[in-house]
């Protein structure tokens, strides 16, 4: 039972270069959730996903895309890298979206990205 | 106003002293709090959630006063291993609205 994979953990782009990150989960959790995370900002929402087919914007969601084709894996696009875009990138997943009802988030390892 | 906020820490406590993080939201909808640690670049886990009775597990107690929209947790006897960055982290409705609080430093001195 891995629980929430990222890969890649690293990686170093230039700017206006393409990438994807891969989240896969294997708890059978409805809910994925893409976050970032910059020094005393916290973590913030980019976008999530409330099951296979469907996803939606969270609170900082312009330069990014997602895609949940499979219940399982959750897929993280910037198409045009930017210097802003420097970060650590968490996915997570819960079980359940409803407040109280088995809705803790499990998180993944992280992945580090540089923009130059 | 942020929607999370906590101490700004950091704190740096010896080991065995009791240590008391705090933390207040603003949206009164919230339904579901947590406390999250998170190491040194890495990734956050579930300390403990916080019901609105209070809870305990072990040397961590939890405390939620919806009244004054504050959150608090309590640890005794710290340890070595109790540092980390502590997250203070509220649900306001579904799943999607969890909103992080920057988190508090802790370092336990030997």
């Amino acid at each position: 039972n891995a629980g929430v994979t990222q890969t890649p953990k690293f990686r170093v782009l230039k700017t206006g270069q393409s990438m994807t990150l891969l989240c896969a989960q294997d708890m059978n959790h409805e809910y994925m959730y893409w976050y970032r995370q910059d020094p005393g900002m916290g973590l913030r929402l980019i976008h999530y996903s409330v099951g296979e087919g469907t996803t939606a914007k969270g609170e900082v969601p312009d330069g990014y895309n997602v895609s949940r084709l499979k219940k399982q894996n959750f897929l993280l696009g910037l198409e045009s890298a930017a210097p802003s875009q420097t970060s650590v990138y968490f996915c997570a997943s819960s079980y359940s979206g409803v407040a109280g009802v088995y809705n803790e988030q499990f998180f993944g390892p992280g992945t580090r990205l540089t923009v130059l | 106003r942020k929607e999370v906020e906590q101490d700004p820490g950091p704190f740096n406590v010896p080991e065995g002293a009791t240590v008391a993080f705090n933390c207040t939201y603003s949206n009164s909808a919230s339904q579901s709090f947590f406390w999250y640690r998170q190491d040194c670049r890495k990734e956050p886990k579930l300390l403990m959630s916080v019901y609105s009775s209070g809870n305990e597990d072990g040397r961590f107690t939890a405390q939620l006063n919806r009244a004054s929209q504050y959150i608090s947790l309590l640890i005794r006897d710290s340890k070595l291993s109790d540092s980390a960055t502590y997250l203070c982290v509220v649900n306001i409705r579904y799943g999607q609205n969890f909103v992080f609080g920057p988190g508090t430093r802790l370092s336990v001195l030997p």
